[in-house]
């Protein structure tokens, strides 16, 4: 099946600096590459994902980049802020399922 | 109410009860997955139902039971539970979109989550 390695597995940084967080998979067949963000005590919600047949999508702050020949995926957060602080899961899918790494707890320090 | 909703959402309960989570999707959704959320395994697949029919079980024990009566509506049977279970449950959906029933190629929307604890 699909393994999900993400590094860090925690990360500080200084409000207004940028974060990277990376995720590799083993299934060369995974085609759908999303980022979900989980804030203490509430539920993931997706903040961005990307298909096998881009290699990279922004949406303001974020952005993603693919590597399908490496297998490996990136989260780019740039300026960031406090409200940015939470723990940010990648995932590939498989045949029937999301495989998620084991996720990063962002720390933006004010 | 929209969304994902799932009940109750604190649990605790003894090694020997017999409870039920639930869970109820209102976004027309096909697809509704179970997951396990603890310190040492983040997000843990537990079922995946498409159609109300499970089409992925990853190996958990028998004490967890699920059903499906339909797309709308999931629950988590739970029996003789061990301490080792106690975890945050959370209930997931999805839609086809464009590669068919798979859900797994479209934006899960989670529900809020139980808090279970074994005593």
């Amino acid at each position: 099946g699909e393994n999900v390695e993400q590094h860090p597995s925690t990360l500080s940084v200084q409000e207004g600096d940028s974060a990277v967080i990376k995720c590799t998979y083993s299934d060369s067949a995974s085609n759908y590459f999303p980022w979900y963000k989980q804030e203490l005590g509430k539920r993931p919600q997706l903040i961005i994902d990307i298909r096998s047949n881009v290699g990279e999508k922004k949406d303001q702050r974020i952005a993603v980049t693919l590597n399908k020949t490496a297998k490996h995926f990136s989260l780019h957060i740039t300026e960031t802020q406090p409200e940015d602080s939470a723990v940010y899961f990648c995932a590939a899918s498989g045949s029937y399922q999301l495989t998620f790494g084991k996720g990063t707890k962002l720390s933006v320090i004010p | 109410e929209t969304g994902v909703t799932q009940t109750p959402r604190h649990l605790v309960m003894g090694m020997t009860n017999k409870k039920s989570l639930k869970c109820e999707q209102h976004l027309g959704h096909n697809a509704m997955y179970w997951y396990k959320q603890s310190a040492k395994k983040p997000l843990e697949l537990m079922f995946v139902y498409s159609l109300e029919e499970r089409v992925e079980n990853n190996s958990v024990p028998s004490r967890f039971s699920p059903e499906c009566p339909n797309s709308s509506h999931l629950f988590l049977h739970l029996h003789t539970l061990q301490p080792e279970d106690s975890a945050l449950y959370l209930c997931a959906s999805s839609g086809s979109g464009t590669s068919g029933w798979k859900g797994a190629y479209n934006e899960q929307f989670f529900g809020p989550g139980t808090r279970l604890t074994v005593l």
